[in-house]
């Protein structure tokens, strides 16, 4: 079981370009919420996708936004970047009804310049 | 409103020491609390979690931490710590759909 991947592991983009951002659960598992870590702060919850809709959303604007597949994989998009953008940016897939357990991928180390 | 307050936000301590790392939250409902670890470039780890039972619950790596309803607190403890525990330590709290609040963490820094 390869647990949750994330890819690309980094990535550089400049202000305003868009970005995007993939995210496999683990096997079996149904739900998948994105975080963003900048640095020196704990994870913040951005939305949470379960049966291919948004469930729940954090404080993030609109520039943020997903899509999950029927294969429960996903994708976080941005668009017009900001510098403020940069972050660790962080996938968790869990299992409805089972333990809150929630598994984190390595996350993708997004820089904006 | 659910939020989480690790009060300590860097803990230097001597190898083989204890250290107790405090983390207190905020909530008007039940809830469930964990403590996750995070290693240099990498994502997070679970080190334990408490959902339900038994207050003290028990972690990988040695960690055991004790749930507090009174005094709102979960705070994370280990006996003797090793070198390979440093890390950033996050508690966090998840009261609905698996929607994690995470405190801004506490760097354990053990020192040969």
């Amino acid at each position: 079981d390869a647990g949750v991947t994330q890819s690309p592991t980094h990535l550089i983009k400049t202000r305003g370009q868009q970005v995007t951002l993939r995210c496999s659960p683990k096997s079996g598992h149904d739900t998948v919420s994105w975080y963003q870590q900048a640095l020196g702060q704990g994870p913040q919850f951005i939305f949470q996708y379960y049966e291919e809709e948004e469930r729940q959303r954090g404080n993030f604007p609109d520039r943020f936004s997903g899509h999950q597949f029927p294969n429960y994989s996903s994708e976080l998009n941005v668009n017009a970047l900001l510098l403020g953008d940069s972050a660790l940016y962080l996938c968790a897939s869990t299992k409805t009804g089972v333990g809150f357990e929630a598994f984190f991928g390595q996350g993708t180390r997004l820089t904006v310049v | 409103a659910q939020s989480v307050t690790q009060l300590d936000s860097q803990v230097p301590v001597f190898e083989e020491a204890p250290v107790e790392l405090r983390c207190n939250y905020s909530s008007s409902v039940s809830v469930y609390l964990f403590w996750y670890v995070q290693y240099p470039n990498q994502g997070l780890q679970l080190l334990l979690k408490y959902l339900s039972g038994s207050t003290l619950v028990k972690g990988i790596n040695g960690f055991e931490a004790e749930f507090n309803k009174s005094q709102t607190s979960f705070h994370l403890r280990k006996p003797s710590v090793h070198i390979s525990d440093t890390a950033e330590y996050f508690c966090a709290v998840v009261y609905n759909f698996n929607k994690f609040y995470f405190g801004s963490g506490t760097k354990l820094n053990v020192k040969p």
